[in-house]
């Protein structure tokens, strides 16, 4: 069956490094996501990406990268830059950024600084 | 900012029809409807979409008002499996419009 990977499901971090998320998908879809939750909140979008080798930031890129070398992979990196860490991180995928195609989600990764 | 209203919380019994209400009154005539659930811990599940027709799928179906400002998500009969945070989020076209932007949802309570 198609879907989305995400690994590792949990993550501890200590404060001052950086940790890289993986995220692959064997939908063949074109476009990838990464969003960030925190308790009791919604979901926030980090960086998007349309195609191979394109990605643009989403609402809270700031201590984030990402790099898209291949359709079916979309990793983050969480840098030490970012201030607080400590979140649910989501990856996800659509066939294409079109109005009418829906998401299909990754079952996430918790990271925590510790 | 999110540009969908859904109501905090909502409660049902099991076994009973569920119909969860969102307000969009400054849709675009692009905009399409997209519903998606989250149950705890979970990534979301996409649940269900529509542009001005009403739309039925194995999981729900989808009401659309004539003028597109608001809709409503119903379940025909909860199950204690439906209890997650319901998302109504508007979809348009290009730039940041393209992207799927999360409010808050609506929690779904189910009882048995």
């Amino acid at each position: 069956d198609g879907g989305i990977t995400q690994s590792p499901k949990y993550l501890f971090r200590k404060e001052g490094q950086n940790v890289t998320l993986s995220c692959e998908q064997n939908l063949n879809h074109d476009a990838m996501y990464w969003y960030r939750q925190d308790p009791g909140q919604g979901l926030r979008l980090i960086y998007y990406s349309q195609i191979v080798n394109d990605f643009q930031k989403g609402d809270i890129a700031e201590g984030y990268s990402v790099s898209r070398e291949k359709k079916e992979s979309f990793p983050l990196t969480v840098t030490s830059a970012q201030k607080n860490p400590t979140a649910f991180y989501l990856c996800a995928s659509s066939r294409d950024r079109g109005r009418e195609y829906g998401y299909t989600f990754g079952s996430g990764t918790r990271l925590t600084v510790v | 900012d999110a540009k969908t209203t859904q109501p905090n919380s909502m409660e049902s019994n099991e076994e009973e029809p569920v119909h969860l209400p969102c307000n969009h009154s400054t849709i675009s005539g692009t905009d399409y409807i997209h519903w998606y659930r989250q149950l705890p811990s979970q990534g979301p599940e996409y649940v269900i979409h529509g542009l001005t027709s009403n739309v039925n799928n194995r999981m729900a179906s989808l009401a659309i008002a004539e003028d597109r400002k608001s809709s409503t998500l119903i379940l025909h009969r909860a199950t204690l499996r439906d209890a997650a945070v319901y998302y109504c989020i508007l979809k348009g076209y290009g730039g940041s419009q393209g992207n799927l932007i999360f409010g808050k949802g609506t929690k779904l309570s189910v009882k048995p």
